[in-house]
């Protein structure tokens, strides 16, 4: 089955570091440009990051520049977000992402919860 | 920075109805907008790219449309798996774009 799997949610304190993986299975991750977006709780989607298929280019929203940063592992089919200083305005629902040509996104993982709190 | 505006933010409406969705980029962009279903507690669904593509195994009775600043998403037909939220984004180069998205309810 094609999909994409995060891990590695959960609470943290401000301040605090987290890593999230995205685990793809039933395609070539190596083909594909990934993106992370996350959603805070009853808001809408925000795109974080994104990093191409061999880990040349990789690119940041604003709010996270400097505290979060994306990596890959094509041999073990894995994304990563490296989350740091993290706020309580992170809390949000994590999800990678599948980028085509053009930009849009045509598989999500069912996304990994981050709870930012003292 | 463009700003993605989506209206209304939330449309009442009956199964059966016909529907609109426009999405307002701040300046002209790129014909890179993609449509996206979201339902409560699940992860977006790609509907439309580059603007009026549908994608693989998506309802005809999803249409979108538009260029320059203003684009549409059209469900002809609205059918009870269509009360979701429903969001534009645009893509350009390295940057992605939401709009805020748009509840569409049942009236």
């Amino acid at each position: 089955e094609v999909q994409l799997v995060e891990s590695g949610g959960g609470l943290v304190q401000p301040g605090g570091s987290l890593r999230l993986s995205c685990a793809a299975s039933g395609f070539t991750l190596s083909n594909y440009e990934m993106n992370w977006v996350r959603q805070a709780p009853g808001r809408g989607l925000e795109w974080l990051l994104y990093i191409d298929s061999s880990s040349r280019t990789t690119s940041y929203a604003d709010s996270v520049k400097g505290r979060f940063s994306i990596s890959r592992d094509n041999a073990e089919r894995s994304v990563y977000l490296q989350m740091n200083s993290l706020r309580v305005e992170d809390t949000a629902v994590y999800y990678c992402a599948r980028v085509l040509w053009g930009g849009h996104m045509d598989l999500w993982g069912k996304g990994t919860t981050v709870i930012v709190s003292s | 920075d463009i700003q993605m505006t989506q209206s209304p933010s939330t449309l009442s409406a009956s199964v059966g109805d016909r529907v609109t969705i426009t999405c307002r980029a701040s300046q002209r962009i790129s014909s890179y907008l993609a449509w996206y279903q979201q339902k409560p507690g699940k992860a977006p669904k790609l509907l439309i790219y580059q603007a009026s593509s549908l994608e693989s195994g998506v309802p005809s009775r999803f249409s979108g449309y538009g260029s320059g600043t203003e684009f549409t998403l059209t469900i002809s037909s609205l059918q009870p798996d269509d009360f979701a939220i429903y969001y534009c984004q645009h893509y350009d180069p390295y940057l992605w774009m939401f709009g805020q998205g748009t509840k569409v309810e049942i009236k």
